[in-house]
């Protein structure tokens, strides 16, 4: 079935440094791919998403594009701040014949001053 | 901004006794789902619904769980018996449309202790 693949963390990285988070997934069909983050006691907001292959979202310094060749949705970020520490999901949306949206299992980023 | 709104927060209960988790979808959306996260681990699909039907579940979603929507605003799910391992954070979550590139928006959830 669907399924999404994330990088293991915690990921842990001085203010200022370059993000990469790996995102992959299996899918039949022309899924949706969405970033969503979590900060601390908080619940699921949207970050970027992309609809269509070389589609690159971006939000709040983050970008991801959608690659069908290499299945993959990496999140990047050039500069990172103490502010983005938090919980990264990356997500499949509803493809035909299903309702659901696929999460990875997230990797947490802590961000040092 | 419209948002999703659960209630409470945060709920305490005794192993067997029966939740009801509530939720408010953003009004004009048709599709609400049920997420849970066990703590630390991934966010996982339990159930969506459209047009007053379940119109997917997963393996997770068994006789104990059921869902409804009242009254047209609330979409609630009832975990009739719980267990220990029911002990997550409950998301709902609700969108416009399926597919081609819609989200949904979630939440901020309800964190279900069964004691």
């Amino acid at each position: 079935g669907d399924s999404v693949t994330q990088m293991e963390g915690p990921v842990t990285l001085s203010e200022e440094a370059f993000l990469t988070i790996n995102c992959t997934y299996t899918a039949t069909g022309y899924p949706s791919l969405f970033w969503y983050v979590q900060y601390p006691g908080e619940g699921l907001q949207l970050l970027l998403k992309a609809t269509k292959a070389d589609d690159k979202g971006s939000n709040k310094g983050f970008e991801a594009t959608y690659r069908k060749e290499t299945t993959s949705f990496h999140l990047e970020k050039g500069s990172v701040q103490v502010s983005d520490s938090a919980v990264y999901f990356c997500a499949l949306g509803a493809t035909s014949g299903t309702y659901k949206y696929i999460f990875g299992t997230g990797t947490r980023l802590k961000v040092l001053a | 901004e419209p948002e999703v709104t659960q209630t409470p927060s945060h709920q305490v209960t005794q192993m067997g006794q029966e939740v009801i988790l509530r939720c408010v979808p953003i009004s004009n959306h048709l599709y609400f789902y049920w997420y849970r996260q066990i703590l630390g681990q991934k966010v996982e699909f339990l159930v969506s619904f459209y047009n007053n039907e379940i119109s997917e579940k997963s393996e997770i979603f068994d006789d104990q769980f059921s869902v409804e929507r009242p009254d047209g605003s609330n979409f609630t799910l009832k975990i009739r018996s719980t267990k220990l391992e029911d002990s997550a954070m409950y998301f709902c979550a609700s969108s416009e449309r399926r597919g081609g590139g819609t989200e949904a928006f979630f939440g901020q959830g309800t964190r279900l202790t069964v004691v």
